[in-house]
């Protein structure tokens, strides 16, 4: 697609149910990353993807989070048992290739609250 | 990732060049200079990047001093939509290179009418 595309925009919850996002990166990008923005906070790393392989999963806050990506394309990001510190902004921004010579393009994000 | 350095905050006036500085002192030869920015209640946008030339697209101009201890990124004309935080970031080209952005707290730009 045009651009990276997120799914829900917005998510209500109640403490202790389970979550999925999606993130469907721009076609052809290899490098998928995840991020996650609580209120008035900056941006904080969770997980990146190159292909279907993830090196790096070092922000991933608990084993609560865990995301997988297939075919090289779409992401899931599911959260088991939410807790209210749970709710944020959360980011998927994807990449031609993961090296710092390609820009990185966003997606709007998910709201999640949790209740 | 090397570290970047950013003032807090910058204002400007509607439809006047503004010029955000980022301090890197220590780059490495690999490291990408990148700019992204966040409007309010939106996700992250993709500005500029370059490695050791100026660059010019559509939105701003990235200047780089000759040796890379700094950058300038320069909206030529800004206008309201143009406000919004900043983000310097160091990204290393190598293909063994760390590959996540690291946002740092940018620099917050308020435009005045």
């Amino acid at each position: 697609g045009a651009g990276v595309s997120q799914s829900p925009s917005n998510k209500v919850t109640e403490k202790g149910k389970d979550v999925e996002l999606r993130c469907d990166p721009i076609s052809g990008h290899t490098a998928l990353y995840w991020y996650r923005q609580s209120l008035g906070q900056g941006l904080e790393f969770l997980i990146y993807f190159q292909g279907n392989s993830a090196p790096d999963k070092s922000g991933l806050p608990s084993d609560r989070f865990s995301a997988e990506r297939t075919g090289g394309s779409v992401s899931t990001l599911t959260i088991q048992r939410t807790q209210q510190e749970d709710s944020a902004v959360y980011l998927c921004a994807s990449s031609l290739k993961g090296q710092g010579a390609y820009g990185y393009t966003f997606g709007s994000g998910t709201r999640l609250t949790v209740v | 990732d090397a570290k970047t350095t950013q003032p807090n905050s910058m204002e400007s006036n509607e439809e006047e060049p503004v010029h955000l500085p980022c301090n890197h002192s220590t780059i490495s030869g690999t490291d990408y200079i990148h700019w992204y920015r966040q409007l309010p209640s939106q996700g992250p946008e993709y500005v500029i990047h370059g490695l050791t030339s100026n660059v010019n697209n559509r939105m701003a101009s990235l200047a780089i001093a000759e040796d890379r201890k700094s950058s300038t990124l320069i909206l030529h004309r800004a206008t309201l939509r143009d406000a919004a935080v900043y983000y310097c970031i160091l990204r290393d080209g190598g293909v063994q290179g760390a590959q996540k952005l690291v946002f740092g707290q940018g620099t917050r730009l308020t435009i005045n009418p």
